[in-house]
């Protein structure tokens, strides 16, 4: 079973649109994030949120808002995508100690 | 703000050397991780370091930490082909009731058969 999945691997879009991203642990991990690689594979941490908290990054754009519907989810929704938006986009989660990581979503917008 | 700075940036080596990557820091921390991405991949973890620990081992993996220094290494002894790929060292930090990792630039390390 995958620890942390998320959907979908690779997202081609245009400039404008709105697009989510899923992210799903099966691992009973108290806190998730998600993080957002650029070309250069400069880490960059977007979002973290367990269920009492949720911490933004404040030089993520407000076009960008996570959503959790419970514990094991924790979804990433994108509005009006802009070509400065490519990038792959890791969802993460925790308990103590080290983070285990989804496979990534390849985001590339035209 | 990157928190971690990795040296070098790439590293090439024969089959069978050993591999040393090395980190910095900024601020205070919890523990330093290191993980490893092969191309295409998600990161995976390889080895916890807490602040009050001076050294770690892991199979052919060390790690030591230097809080004075705010600096950390990455030893991979007797490395083979399938060590290729990118590792980072990523510093933990709480910030309320979150924890949060802050990862460094990544050294491409390389090892040819």
């Amino acid at each position: 079973d995958t620890a942390v999945s998320q959907t979908p691997k690779y997202l081609v879009t245009q400039m404008g649109n709105d697009k989510s991203i899923k992210c799903e642990q099966n691992l009973g991990h108290d806190t998730m994030y998600w993080y957002k690689q650029d070309s250069k594979k400069f880490l960059k941490i977007m979002f973290s949120y367990n269920n009492k908290e949720l911490i933004i990054n404040e030089t993520v754009p407000n076009r960008f808002s996570p959503k959790s519907p419970d514990k094991a989810h924790l979804n990433l929704h994108i509005n009006s995508l802009e070509l400065g938006d490519s990038a792959v986009y890791f969802c993460a989660s925790s308990q103590e100690g080290g983070y285990t990581f989804g496979s990534g979503t390849r985001l590339t917008v035209v | 703000s990157q928190q971690g700075e990795e040296d070098p940036q790439a590293l090439s080596i024969q089959e069978g050397e050993n591999a040393t990557m090395n980190c910095s820091y900024k601020t205070s921390i919890n523990n330093l991780q290191w993980y490893r991405q092969n191309s295409g991949r998600g990161l995976v973890h390889l080895i916890l370091i807490r602040s009050n620990e001076r050294e770690k081992h892991s199979g052919r993996l060390r790690v030591t930490l230097d809080t004075s220094k705010k600096s950390s290494s990455l030893l991979i002894t007797a490395s083979r082909a399938a060590d290729t790929a990118s590792y980072f060292c990523a510093t933990s930090r709480s910030s309320g009731s979150a924890r949060q990792l802050t990862f460094g630039s990544g050294t491409q390390l390389t090892v040819l058969p």
